[in-house]
This record gives structure tokens, sequence and C-alpha cells, in this order.
């Protein structure tokens, strides 16, 4: 089965640094893009970060640039942020969504995680 | 930065046709994707690249897109299609509108 697990959501104080884990099977991970997307309690989707297929590509939304890093672990089938200086803006569930496959011009998010909340608050 | 918008609510009766809208500058140069959300639980994809269907979407879910404006259509809504709906473009980076809360009657 096609899958995607997020982990590593919780409490943190504004400023503070949590890092999340997204770990895929059922497919082969390392052919396909990879993204976060967030959504805040009662409000809609907001894209966060992108990385390709082999790590080399990796973008933003500008509310994060500088303080999230994506990366992944294509040995592991395992996708991350880290998010440093965490704010209570950043208060959201947070999901990772695979994107397109090395041979597909589509960048539809086909399959999503179940999601993980990250609460900012002191 | 590139805009999509959608209309906050639509409503229908079981049975009718329900069409959420999705604008954008020139949307129709885009490839469109549609999510469906149920409350407490993850988006699922609906329609992708404007028009096509991911397998298990039921044929009553079809898609759209030119000029200004890409349409998500509901054919014989069930009460079961109750859900909020995104659409979805790349324009340098993933937009998404702001979503649509489809009430079934």
């Amino acid at each position: 089965e096609v899958q995607l697990v997020e982990s590593g959501g919780g409490l943190v104080q504004p400023g503070g640094s949590l890092r999340l884990s997204c770990a895929a099977s059922g497919f082969t991970f390392s052919s396909y893009e990879m993204n976060w997307v967030r959504q805040a309690p009662g409000k809609g989707l907001e894209w966060v970060s992108y990385i390709s297929s082999s790590g080399s590509t990796i973008y933003y939304a500008d509310s994060v640039k500088g303080r999230f890093t994506i990366s992944r672990d294509n040995a592991k089938n395992s996708l991350y942020l880290q998010m440093n200086s965490l704010r209570a803006e950043d208060t959201a569930v947070y999901y990772c969504a695979r994107g397109g496959d090395l041979y597909s011009s589509s960048h539809a998010f086909d399959i999503w995680g179940q999601g993980t909340m990250v609460t900012v608050s002191s | 930065s590139y805009v999509l918008t959608q209309p906050p609510s639509v409503s229908v009766a079981p049975g009718q046709t329900a069409r959420i809208t999705c604008g954008g500058n020139n949307i129709g140069s885009k490839s469109v994707h549609w999510y469906q959300q149920k409350p407490g639980q993850a988006p699922v994809l609906v329609v992708y690249d404007d028009s096509d269907r991911p397998s298990g979407i039921p044929e009553r879910f079809s898609g759209s897109n030119s000029g200004n404006t890409a349409t998500l259509t509901i054919s014989r809504v069930e009460a079961g299609d109750e859900a909020d709906y995104y659409c979805q473009v790349w324009d340098s980076s993933v937009v998404f509108g702001g979503g649509t809360k489809l009430t079934v009657l």
C-alpha cells in the first residue's frame, strides 16, 4: 500500500525548533518529488516547501524562507522538515504530499499523509 | 505572486450539479489540480491536469480550464460529496486557492 506517515509534531515555545519526518512506503520514493503543506486551524491549505526527487532542487514559501529546511534521505525513504525560529503563526497541521515522478509532467499531489500537528505557544 | 480565487461556499441539492470555480490570471495556460478535503481528514486529489481523474475517483467529478477560470464540476451530487475543495497550480511555486465549502442541501 502506498503510504506517507508524518511524525515529530508537538508543542513548542516561540523561537524554538522542531523536526518533522515523513516515512514513505509502497512506492519508489527516490523517483518522486515531495512537498510539505500546512493547514492552520480552521484555515485553508498553504504550501510550505518542495524538494525534487534527487534533492538537488528546493523551493520554499516566502513565509518560511530562512527558517525552515527541507531535506530527504532516499536510502531511508524519508522526508524531513527542520523548523527553526518558530512563531505562533506556524501553528498548523503539517502534511507531506507526493508530487510528480521522473517520468510525469504532472506536479499534482496524489498521495498525502495523515498530518502531524505543530503548536507554537508559550 | 499568483493568486487563485475561489467562492467561499457553494450549495446544491442532492442529484443536482455543483460547479466550483477557480479564478486566476490566464489560468488557462496552467495545469490545475483539485483536492477534496473532508473534516478531520487529509486532502484527496480528485482532478489533475485540468480534467484527468485519478483512479478510484468517480466519473461524476470532472474539470475544465480556459481563459481566466478553471471549473470543477460534480454531477449527480451526493451527501458524501460535502467537503472543502481546493484548486492548485504551479507558478514558480505552488499556489492553492482559498477553498470552497460545498454544502449538500
